[in-house]
């Protein structure tokens, strides 16, 4: 069965880290890239970063207000990907989600993990 | 950046109801369009890929078009496990990759 498992939220306070991992399985992890996307209760999804399979050199790409504090990371040896969160801010509080992506030339986030909740509390 | 624009935010419908939910993008965007379905409380599901393709397991009743800017997802017949919230997304231009507001089907 194609999966991703998400783990590592909990509570934390306004200026710690954080770090989220995603585990991966039933599928060839080196091929594909990892999306991290986020969900404030009861809001839209917003993208947070990826960071892109071997075949694009393992490039990071991240949303413009969150670089710098967040780092995307992956060990295709274990089929996992992290998400480092530093400085955390209260907005920063939703449901995190890893995601699969593949596909040429559209891509698409075809698998997806079922989320873990970070909570950052002042 | 890429923005995308759904419309209607929600909708209320009856079960074997056609329905239809718009996308725009603020630029041409050709067809690097995604279609998802979230339900409450769980991961979100891809439903088309490439404005028009079918993800492998998806019913039928599903279908998407459009090019360009200006896109759509057609429900054709409701059933009751298609009541949830639609998101479409760009990949045309990353960073960032960019989601629709999204489109909330509920029950009339």
């Amino acid at each position: 069965e194609v999966q991703l498992v998400e783990s590592g939220g909990g509570l934390v306070q306004t200026g710690g880290s954080l770090k989220l991992s995603c585990a991966a399985s039933g599928f060839t992890f080196r091929d594909v890239g990892i999306n991290w996307v986020r969900q404030a209760s009861g809001k839209g999804l917003e993208w947070v970063g990826r960071i892109r399979s071997q075949t694009y050199g393992y490039a990071t790409e991240y949303a413009e207000s969150l670089k710098g504090r967040f780092i995307i990371s992956r060990d295709d040896s274990t089929d996992t990907a992290d998400l480092q969160m530093n400085t955390l801010e209260t907005d920063d509080t939703a449901v995190y989600y890893c995601s699969g992506e593949i596909g040429y030339p559209f891509e698409y986030m075809y698998v997806w993990g079922k989320g873990t909740t970070v909570t950052v509390s002042s | 950046d890429i923005q995308m624009t759904q419309s209607p935010s929600s909708l209320s419908a009856s079960v074997g109801d056609r329905v239809t939910i718009t996308c725009r993008a603020s630029h041409i965007i050709s067809r690097y369009l995604n279609w998802y379905q979230q339900k409450s409380g769980k991961a979100p599901n891809l439903l088309i890929y490439g404005a028009s393709t079918l993800q492998s397991g998806v019913p039928s009743r599903f279908s998407g078009s459009g090019s360009g800017t200006y896109f759509t997802l057609t429900i054709s017949s409701l059933q009751p496990e298609d009541f949830a919230t639609y998101f479409c997304q760009q990949s045309f231009s990353i960073p960032p990759l960019t989601f629709g507001g999204g489109t909330k089907v509920e029950i009339k």
